[in-house]
């Protein structure tokens, strides 16, 4: 499967300032998404990030807080803007569409470990 | 839309017993059903997929089977061992016309002690 990486691993940020995540794959996918993952709790889709055009948000993730770019077939980030205590949670990027198998086969970054002071 | 329940929420086990999480999915049209292993601190992992145009599926220790009528799958691990102790996900997904999102069940934490 594809190597992914993601920068920052962890960071802890002051209320009110913006986060950018990135999200790098060794090899080119057809699809990345972004999620969140609060302490304890289950993954929750945030959006898709389409390439070369806008990304596709989830009920409740709208693009102010979360905009997201992806400007090619192996990079994406994520930005956390204006943040809150609330926003700290493990944020993943995962990706479909890897060399092999089919688009619906997703597969996880490690993860950034947002802590909002 | 679509909405995914997973049981139990935990599960405790012996060393060499099995263990199954049963899912439960609301949409009909979904298709696909994979599976995450996630060790304290680690990314989702893959660990076995299914899709609707089989029943069962096999890899070594860990099975997933499929019921559409009844619209639910589970995980099957036997022989279970310390390290598979983790939380376990399960996921539906439609396909086939255009993505479609992966919608997770809630996660079930399972101890195997030695």
């Amino acid at each position: 499967s594809a190597v992914i990486s993601q920068k920052p691993s962890r960071d802890i940020c002051q209320r009110g300032t913006s986060l950018t995540i990135q999200c790098q794959v060794d090899s080119q996918v057809t699809m990345m998404f972004w999620y969140r993952q609060q302490p304890g709790q289950s993954l929750t889709l945030i959006a898709t990030a389409n390439q070369g055009s806008e990304a596709t948000y989830e009920s409740g993730f709208v693009i102010d807080k979360f905009p997201i770019s992806r400007p090619n077939l192996t990079f994406s980030t994520l930005t956390v803007s204006n943040m809150s205590p609330e926003d700290s949670s493990i944020y993943l990027c995962s990706v479909g569409g890897t060399s092999g198998r089919g688009t619906d086969t997703q597969y996880f970054g490690p993860g950034t470990r947002l802590t909002v002071l | 839309g679509e909405n995914v329940e997973q049981h139990p929420s935990t599960l405790s086990v012996q060393e060499g017993d099995s263990a199954v999480i049963k899912c439960t999915y609301s949409d009909s049209a979904s298709n696909y059903f994979p599976w995450y292993k996630q060790e304290l601190g680690k990314r989702p992992q893959l660990i076995i997929d299914i899709r609707s145009n089989v029943g069962e599926k096999k890899d070594q220790r860990i099975a997933v089977t499929l019921n559409k009528t009844a619209k639910h799958f589970s995980l099957h691990i036997t022989e279970t061992q310390p390290e598979d102790s983790a939380v376990y996900f399960c996921a539906a997904q439609k396909g086939n016309t255009g993505f479609q999102k992966l919608v997770f069940g809630t996660g079930t934490r399972l101890l195997v002690s030695p």
